[in-house]
């Protein structure tokens, strides 16, 4: 099976700009989740799509959005970029294996707002 | 956000030492997994735990759900350069359904 992919894997955007990435799940995963995850602040929940409707959310402003399409894949918005949005943004496939759900991660997009 | 509590922050070793590294939480866990990270990419998953007490294996690597369900530990026995990366543990509430929680990492350097 393929992995998680993310597209594109870098990018460069100044403040106030807006910026969509996109992350295609494994094969038959129905559940994806964004994550941030900076240097000071770690791995910090985004929010989680499961067959096109939001299920979870975390603790960020309305700037960050997202959503997912009838194939699973997903994209994240960020509208009027701030300097502190500078962030390793990482996709995960949810599935099930072994005993319980597990999630895999794609290789995430760097973006850096100048 | 909530994170789980992760230690040692770094750890530097020699090549072919063991390594131990443990998570705790002041909340009650269903899963634990163990990732890894490199440099430029995403974490990979190198073991998922699902009961308490549970022992697992992945080669060179053994992790543990904690009997309470508050902590779950990995070991890396006979360390090589290739161990080298950022590890974390991320525990789930409730099985499904929920966002995962992540400690901050313990960075693993292997000195030759």
């Amino acid at each position: 099976k393929a992995g998680v992919t993310q597209t594109p894997r870098y990018l460069i955007k100044t403040r106030g700009q807006q910026v969509t990435l996109s992350c295609s799940p494994i094969s038959g995963h129905r559940s994806v989740s964004w994550y941030q995850q900076t240097p000071g602040q770690g791995l910090q929940f985004l929010f989680e799509y499961f067959s096109e409707t939001q299920r979870n959310k975390g603790n960020f402003p309305g700037r960050f959005s997202g959503r997912q399409f009838s194939n699973s894949r997903s994209e994240m918005n960020v509208s009027t970029l701030e300097l502190g949005d500078s962030a390793l943004y990482l996709c995960a496939s949810n599935g099930l294996a072994g005993g319980g759900e597990t999630q895999y991660f794609g290789p995430g997009t760097r973006l850096l707002v100048l | 956000g909530q994170q789980l509590n992760q230690s040692p922050q770094s750890m530097f070793i020699q090549e072919g030492e063991d390594v131990s590294m443990n998570c705790t939480s002041s909340s009650i866990f269903n899963t634990w997994l163990w990732y890894k990270q490199e440099p430029g990419e995403g974490p990979v998953l190198l073991i998922a735990l699902y009961k308490a007490g549970e022992l697992t294996s992945n080669g060179r690597l053994t992790a543990q759900f904690g009997i309470t369900r508050k902590d779950s530990f990995l070991n890396i026995s006979a360390s090589i350069p290739s161990d080298v990366g950022i590890y974390f543990c991320a525990g789930q509430r409730w099985t499904g359904n929920t966002p995962l929680v992540f400690g901050k990492g313990t960075r693993l350097s292997v000195i030759a």
